[in-house]
């Protein structure tokens, strides 16, 4: 099955500065790649996604990148604010399910 | 309206004990999925349902049974409880099978004492 890895497990910003959150994925076939955000006490949501036939995609100030050569892809927030803070997840789509990675919890330091 | 919804949305209950949480979708999704959530917030699947029928099936203790009685509902029952059961677990719903991302219900905090 696809092997999800997500790093780092924890990152501190600054207010106002950028974060940025990687993950890798093993199966080339998978083709379909997620990001959640999940705040404390609720449930992850969906807040950006890309397919494998796009190279990037952009949302505000949140933006994903996709490398299918390298497969990895990336989560990149710019001028974060402290409503940022929260676990994110990526996830890797292929066949019939989704393997996530094992999260990042981000925190903002006003 | 609520897209996902579960309940209840805590559950304490003593071991060897049975229980069961609900599902229910009102968007018209056709794949349910039961996720459960563990005290690092890995999200492991358990089970996935689509139009009723189950698709997937991870390893997971033959003491959990899903049933989906119609596509909009997918309930999940847990036998005899037991100490390592107790997580959050999360219902979610797509629009068609690996290719939408989910809709998220708001989680079942399950503590077994």
């Amino acid at each position: 099955g696809e092997n999800v890895e997500q790093h780092p497990s924890t990152l501190s910003v600054q207010e106002g500065d950028s974060a940025v959150i990687k993950c890798t994925y093993s199966d080339s076939a998978s083709n379909y790649f997620p990001w959640y955000k999940q705040e404390l006490g609720k449930r992850p949501q969906l807040i950006i996604d890309i397919r494998s036939n796009v190279g990037e995609k952009k949302d505000q100030r949140i933006a994903v990148t996709l490398n299918k050569t390298a497969k990895h892809f990336s989560l990149h927030i710019t001028e974060t604010q402290p409503e940022d803070s929260a676990v994110y997840f990526c996830a890797a789509s292929i066949g019939n399910q989704f393997y996530f990675g094992t999260g990042t919890s981000l925190t903002v330091i006003p | 309206d609520t897209a996902v919804s579960q309940t209840p949305k805590y559950l304490v209950t003593q071991m060897g004990n049975d229980k069961s949480i609900k599902c229910e979708q009102n968007l018209g999704h056709d794949t349910m999925y039961w996720y459960k959530q563990d005290s690092k917030k890995f999200l492991k699947i358990m089970f996935s349902y689509n139009n009723k029928e189950l698709i997937i099936n991870e390893t997971v203790p033959n003491r959990f049974s899903p049933k989906s009685p119609d596509k909009a509902h997918l309930n999940l029952h847990i036998n005899s409880l037991e100490l390592g059961d107790s997580a959050v677990y999360f219902c979610a719903s797509s629009q068609a099978v690996g290719r939408y991302g989910y809709t998220f219900g708001s989680g079942t905090r399950l503590t077994v004492v």
